[in-house]
């Protein structure tokens, strides 16, 4: 079975403290890793698509990350307007379903 | 370009009474998905349409829940007599296909609270 597990479950952070939060799969026959933000109230927003080991992407203050066997999601120099919950979805093999982590709340304190 | 709608936004129902809830995918994604997210807990995969057929309908928590697509476009989730458990957000997400590695794009989603 399909897992995807992300850490920590909640991160407080001061403004300018970079973070990485984490999401371990463990699945056969990766298709694609995804980042979506959440503000609460709101659906997920997303963020950006991995495919293979080695592949990084960034945004703003935000970069992510992929290996054989997880992703960070690194946050450098954070805001309060990062404040959200991260979460990481995975699709794999034949499956056209994508698993989502239950995500990582986090606090950026001004 | 506009992205996924929802509505209603919220919806309030007493137990038993039967409700619609509605999604607008992305113009031109012929891939719709359902998910249920309950507080404090991870997105729960309903069910998906590739065009306006729905082959994996395994994510349907009861036969009271069903969906349809028409036209290709928009979606009709409808929970029957509903219970208090099915309270929570309803989320719907497009994207351009099926392939397995499609970027889903979510709306808004409707938050449903059974009494």
């Amino acid at each position: 079975e399909d897992q995807v597990t992300q850490s920590p479950e909640a991160l407080r952070l001061q403004e300018g403290e970079s973070s990485s939060l984490n999401c371990s799969y463990t699945v056969s026959g990766l298709r694609g890793l995804f980042w979506y933000r959440q503000d609460p109230g709101k659906g997920p927003e997303f963020l950006f698509t991995l495919y293979s080991a080695g592949e990084e992407k960034e945004k703003e203050r935000l970069k992510a990350t992929l290996t054989k066997k997880e992703s960070f999601l690194h946050i450098t120099a954070p805001k309060p307007e990062d404040s959200a919950t991260y979460l990481c979805a995975v699709q794999a093999g034949g499956s056209y379903i994508p698993t989502f982590g239950r995500g990582t709340s986090l606090i950026v304190h001004p | 370009g506009a992205g996924v709608s929802q509505s209603p936004s919220n919806k309030v129902t007493e137990k038993g009474k039967d409700v619609e809830l509605r999604c607008d995918p992305i113009s031109g994604h012929t891939a719709l998905y359902w998910y249920r997210q309950s507080l404090g807990q991870g997105l729960e995969f309903l069910i998906y349409f590739q065009g306006n057929s729905a082959p994996d309908k395994s994510g349907l928590p009861s036969d009271r829940f069903s969906a349809e697509r028409t036209g290709g476009s928009v979606s009709t989730l409808t929970i029957q007599r509903t219970q208090q458990e099915d309270s929570a957000v309803y989320l719907c997400a497009s994207s351009l296909r099926v392939t397995g590695q499609e970027t889903q794009y979510f709306g808004p989603g409707t938050r449903l609270l059974v009494l």
